[in-house]
């Protein structure tokens, strides 16, 4: 499995942008990036995924480094309900599994 | 209505029994899971099926036995439970044949072996 990289934690103040950081350096040509997230006693979900470009969607941005070795999710404007663990998981296109690393704990603070 | 269901949410029950964990999707997906989560909140996948055929059986023991019924159902037995077996173990769907599906994930079913 291509591995990814992200900090243990990050913290961030309610109504604040965050940046969430992933390195993937071994990241082959047919591998998508996905992000989920799960919040406190649930399952995880989905929040966005890319190849090359950027992606927007209702939950969050991901900006991708143009070789494709790094991204970032970026979460406009934190909410209270943001507070999560944030996976970020490299997927080929016909492999069924998704593999989750540690993550990183996003607070948020009123 | 709930799109990838469990029960129960939560079981507790004594070292040596038998139990299974229920799954069910409405969202007609072909392809569904089960992972485990430990104490250490670390994610595992442990099967795969897709059109209820076994694709991924992640060197589980024995003791864990799925069966899928049909594309919407998942169940998971497990036989002679021991203390090490207690986690929480989600289900999940996806709608493979697409260039990536996501993952759609219960809410989880806590089993505590005492």
């Amino acid at each position: 499995d291509a591995k990814t990289t992200q900090p243990n934690s990050m913290e961030s103040n309610e109504e604040e942008p965050v940046h969430l950081p992933c390195n993937h350096s071994t990241i082959s040509g047919t591998d998508y990036i996905h992000w989920y997230r799960q919040l406190p006693s649930q399952g995880p979900e989905y929040v966005i995924h890319g190849l090359t470009s950027n992606v927007n969607n209702r939950m969050a941005s991901l900006a991708i480094a143009e070789d494709r070795k790094s991204s970032t999710l970026i979460l406009h404007r934190a909410t209270l309900r943001d507070a999560a663990v944030y996976y970020c998981i490299l997927r080929a296109v016909g492999d069924y599994k998704l593999s989750f690393g540690a993550g990183t704990t996003v607070t948020v603070r009123a | 209505d709930t799109a990838v269901s469990q029960t129960p949410k939560y079981l507790v029950t004594q070292m040596g029994n038998d139990k299974s964990i229920k799954c069910e999707q409405n969202l007609g997906h072909d392809t569904m899971y089960w992972y485990k989560q430990d104490s250490k909140k670390f994610l595992k996948i442990m099967f795969s099926y897709n059109n209820k055929e076994l694709i991924i059986n992640e060197t589980v023991p024995n003791r864990f036995s799925p069966k899928s019924p049909d594309k919407a159902h998942l169940n998971l037995h497990i036989n002679s439970l021991e203390l090490g077996d207690s986690a929480v173990y989600f289900c999940a769907s996806s709608q493979e044949g697409r260039p990536t599906g996501e993952l759609f994930f219960g809410e989880g079913s806590r089993l505590t072996v005492l």
